[in-house]
């Protein structure tokens, strides 16, 4: 069973397209987050979701916006996709105050 | 907010030999300091985690060891193996689940057959 999982595994889009990336995790966490790494492999935190609070990483466009239907799921919705985009794109949960944070495969968007 | 510094950016050893990666942070609040491994094509994996009351933790051929006072932390892998090679992060968190964490800037770790 896979704990963390997302889809689709790879995203080719056009420049101002509207795109969605969903991730569903069975681990039982009560926080969920989505990571951006970029070309250089750096990693960094766009937001984190625990059913009662979104925090948002200041530096996100908010052309990123995340939808949590329920405590196991925690989508990404991009609008007007930018070159700038482009990134591997990684989901994951943890429970709060325990650490062990598990990640996603990871979603690859190429924006053209 | 935290800023992890991670050394080196490649490191290259020979099988059979240790590698040491180190990690310094900034955030005197953060008390967890985990290390993934990530391989090509998949996601971050957790190989090791230490806490702030903690000085030192091993498990097998992986440990990683605490230094409160200078904020630093380091991995060390000993007997490396080919399956051994890939990037490796630090991260820092303060344990807050919201806080997520932050990361270093990866070492790219090569075996050398």
């Amino acid at each position: 069973d896979t704990a963390v999982s997302q889809t689709p595994k790879y995203l080719v889009t056009q420049m101002g397209n509207d795109k969605s990336i969903k991730c569903e995790q069975n681990l039982g966490h009560d926080t969920m987050y989505w990571y951006k790494q970029d070309s250089k492999k750096f990693l960094k935190i766009m937001f984190s979701y625990n059913n009662k609070e979104l925090i948002i990483n200041e530096t996100v466009p908010n052309r990123f916006s995340p939808k949590s239907p329920d405590k196991a799921h925690l989508n990404l919705h991009i609008n007007s996709l930018e070159l700038g985009d482009s990134a591997v794109y990684f989901c994951a949960s943890s429970s709060t105050g325990e650490g062990g944070y598990t990640f996603g495969s990871g979603t690859r968007l190429t924006v053209v | 907010g935290e800023n992890v510094e991670q050394h080196p950016s490649t490191l290259s050893v020979q099988e059979g030999d240790s590698a040491v990666i180190k990690c310094t942070y900034s955030d005197s609040a953060s008390n967890y300091f985990p290390w993934y491994k990530q391989e090509l094509g998949k996601g971050p994996q957790l190989i090791i985690d230490i806490r702030s009351n903690v000085g030192e933790k091993k498990d097998q051929r992986i440990a990683v060891t605490l230094n409160k006072t200078a904020k630093h932390f380091s991995l060390h892998i000993t007997e490396t193996q080919p399956e051994d090679s890939a990037v490796y992060f630090c991260a820092a968190s303060s344990g807050g689940g919201a806080d997520g964490l932050t990361f270093g800037k990866g070492t790219h770790l090569i075996i050398q057959p």
